[in-house]
């Protein structure tokens, strides 16, 4: 079945360490690649997107997510966590599909930062 | 500015009730979708709407229906309310491109006892 998949359901973290978090897909033709991140309490926002050129991208708050193609993965990293980088951690996929573009969500990953 | 808003915010309600949530979008986009994210903070699409019109439509029990008035709003109506109905719901709304990212709204805690 097609599937957007977080390797990680929950990750705990001290500050200053590196995050790489996994986000593999499975769907064949063009997609477009997102992360989204949500706080506690709080709505999805954007951390980057991949559509074309560049396969590292980089977004808010000093992440960035590399598009490898070959193995369908587009995973986020932070080179120095914060204590303020605590939140849900959503890979997403959109594509045509019947009707209009869908947006699909992984699990999510849960990442735990210790101050 | 609020670009994506719903009401109510927390909805407590007992099984067999029937609720509405309402969402509105202020950024002149063309599409807007409703998710659904459970305990376990799993978000899946239900609806989407594009100017008006139902274009995607997943398996979700015909006790929830979507209203658009116009392609700023897009209310979801449930009806007989389940134990199961609880979780949050997330308005969204895009311009439709796929390229273009999802606008969420702070959700709506819906809560069935």
């Amino acid at each position: 079945a097609q599937s957007v998949s977080q390797h990680n359901h929950h990750v705990i973290l001290s500050e200053a360490a590196s995050l790489e978090l996994g986000c593999n897909y499975s769907y064949g033709g063009t997609v477009n690649l997102f992360w989204y991140v949500q706080y506690p309490g709080q709505h999805l926002q954007l951390l980057l997107k991949y559509f074309s050129g560049d396969p590292l991208v980089k977004g808010i708050k000093g992440f960035e997510a590399e598009f490898i193609k070959s193995k369908f993965s587009f995973n986020l990293r932070k080179p120095s966590v914060q204590w303020s980088d605590t939140a849900e951690y959503f890979c997403a996929v959109s594509r045509m599909d019947t009707g209009g573009f869908k947006t699909i969500f992984g699990a999510g990953t849960r990442l735990f930062v210790k101050a | 500015d609020t670009a994506v808003s719903q009401t109510p915010k927390y909805l407590v309600t007992q099984m067999g009730n029937d609720k509405s949530i309402k969402c509105e979008q202020n950024l002149g986009h063309d599409t807007m979708y409703w998710y659904k994210q459970d305990s376990k903070k799993f978000l899946k699409i239900m609806f989407s709407y594009n100017n008006k019109e139902l274009i995607i439509n997943e398996t979700v029990p015909n006790r929830f229906s979507p209203k658009s008035p116009d392609k700023a709003h897009l209310n979801l109506h449930i009806n007989s309310l389940e134990l199961g109905d609880s979780a949050v719901y997330f308005c969204a709304s895009s311009p439709g491109r796929s390229n273009s990212p999802l606008h969420f709204g702070n959700g709506t805690r819906l809560t069935v006892t």
